[in-house]
């Protein structure tokens, strides 16, 4: 059962333009939403996350948005460019205790900028 | 750079075979994750160690086996290797939990192992 679905799987957007990558999860004990970027042939590398009781989080071009009733949340990419070409992976948090926490991710999106 | 390391790069193997798989932490960080990134599967959590001890297990087969060492670096171990087990391993690691919430995983760069 996949607990944290991703969409869409590729995305190609004009260089300056909004890159939008959406998330929904299953489990409301997930307590941590973060979005990984990864290039090609790198480890994946946290860009920005939040926590389920803010609505909003912005890190320069990088928003996350959250809606706690609806279990989603996405990812918003402003004024897009070329060196933003990379998949993104959103995830989903547990805390199991005892400094155990556990990352359900995504399936990744391929995001694609063109000049 | 992460300052998470892993060895080999690539290791390329038949079925049936062994492999070793080598992951060396951040300085200081305490815990360490494997994960297995395949095609159609994505990131799948394999297991986690926190100073030394098992504290997390995923979605990992009988046959693959970690541990984590007094100095903190962690091995994976795959056996009977099927062509199925052919992905991209990642390590991460993070720091001592503070209770305060969500702890930064930093990931290797990762082994890829083809099973032929």
């Amino acid at each position: 059962q996949q607990q944290v679905k991703q969409s869409p799987q590729s995305l190609i957007v004009q260089k300056g333009g909004i890159s939008i990558i959406n998330c929904a999860y299953e489990n409301t004990a997930f307590d941590y939403f973060p979005w990984y970027q990864q290039f090609p042939g790198k480890g994946p590398a946290l860009l920005i996350a939040i926590r389920p009781d803010v609505s909003e989080k912005k890190e320069g071009r990088f928003t996350i948005s959250f809606n706690k009733s609806a279990k989603q949340f996405s990812l918003h990419i402003m004024d897009s460019q070329p060196g933003d070409s990379a998949t993104y992976f959103c995830a989903a948090s547990m805390n199991w205790g005892a400094g155990s926490y556990q990352l359900t991710f995504g399936k990744g999106t391929k995001l694609s900028v063109i000049p | 750079d992460s300052g998470v390391t892993q060895t080999p790069k690539h290791l390329i193997t038949a079925t049936g075979q062994r492999v070793t798989l080598r992951c060396s932490p951040r300085s200081g960080d305490l815990s360490v994750y494997w994960y297995q990134q395949s095609l159609d599967q994505g990131l799948q959590f394999l297991i986690q160690y926190y100073n030394g001890e098992e504290r997390a297990k995923g979605n990992i087969l009988e046959r693959f086996s970690a541990q984590q060492f007094p100095d903190l670096h962690s091995e994976l171990n795959l056996s009977s290797l099927e062509l199925g087990d052919s992905a991209l391993y990642f390590c991460a690691s993070s720091p001592k939990a503070t209770g305060l919430g969500y702890n930064e995983q930093f990931f290797g760069p990762g082994t890829r192992l083809t099973v032929l």
